[in-house]
């Protein structure tokens, strides 16, 4: 069975400061990958995904992440964080080649940062 | 206005009570998926379903039950065999050809 791994749990940062979070998964095979966000009182929301092409990826609000197949990682960054981007981050991850659509989570990430 | 509903925010189970949990979603979408989420411990699949009338056991299924009588509803039966049901509950949706998945708003479910 696959297995995502977020190794920051809690990660606090001043405005400004650069963001690099962690993710690595255990499946081999094909796999698409996801970051989603939960802001505090929200829906989980999809921040970026990767599924083929360039491993480095764009999202919404300045948000990046590179896949680097072999490492088995999505890391997620982003060069300047806002007092906005408090949040609980997950990393997700399913498997390319097969009908399962249902997405193996990593534990997440809260992310505090101050003004 | 499209999106994925679940009500009630809020429920309260009493011991030995099954209880159900609403979701729907107007997206049009095939496959309707149910997590759990606990705190630092991400979501954890309990069913999911790619259509109508058919629906697998995810990672926790044990003291859960499910129903796809049609395409827009799914909902969760936390039946009195689930022993620890405190926990937050997020119904996600999926078009058929897309493996983007789209979360509702979530049900809180605390037990008296």
């Amino acid at each position: 069975a696959q297995s995502v791994s977020q190794h920051n749990h809690h990660v606090i940062l001043s405005e400004a400061a650069s963001l690099e979070l962690g993710c690595n998964y255990s499946y081999g095979g094909t796999v698409n990958l996801f970051w989603y966000v939960q802001y505090p009182g929200q829906h989980l929301q999809l921040l970026l995904k990767y599924f083929s092409g360039d491993p480095l990826v764009k999202g919404i609000k300045g948000f990046e992440a590179e896949f680097i197949k072999s490492k088995f990682s999505f890391n997620l960054r982003k060069p300047s964080v806002q007092w906005s981007d408090t949040a609980e981050y997950f990393c997700a991850v399913n498997r390319g080649d097969t009908g399962r659509r249902a997405l193996t989570f990593g534990s997440g990430t809260r992310l505090q940062v101050q003004p | 206005d499209g999106g994925i509903t679940q009500s009630p925010k809020y429920l309260f189970r009493k011991e030995g009570q099954n209880v159900t949990l609403s979701c729907e979603q107007n997206l049009n979408h095939d496959a309707m998926y149910w997590y759990r989420q606990d705190p630092g411990q991400g979501l954890r699949l309990i069913y999911y379903s790619q259509i109508v009338n058919d629906f697998q056991k995810g990672d926790i299924a044990e003291g859960y039950s499910v129903s796809r009588e049609k395409k827009e509803s799914f909902p969760l039966t936390v039946t009195s065999a689930q022993k620890n049901p405190t926990a937050f509950y997020l119904c996600a949706s999926s078009a058929s050809e897309s493996e983007t998945q789209y979360f509702g708003p979530g049900t809180r479910l605390l037990v008296l």
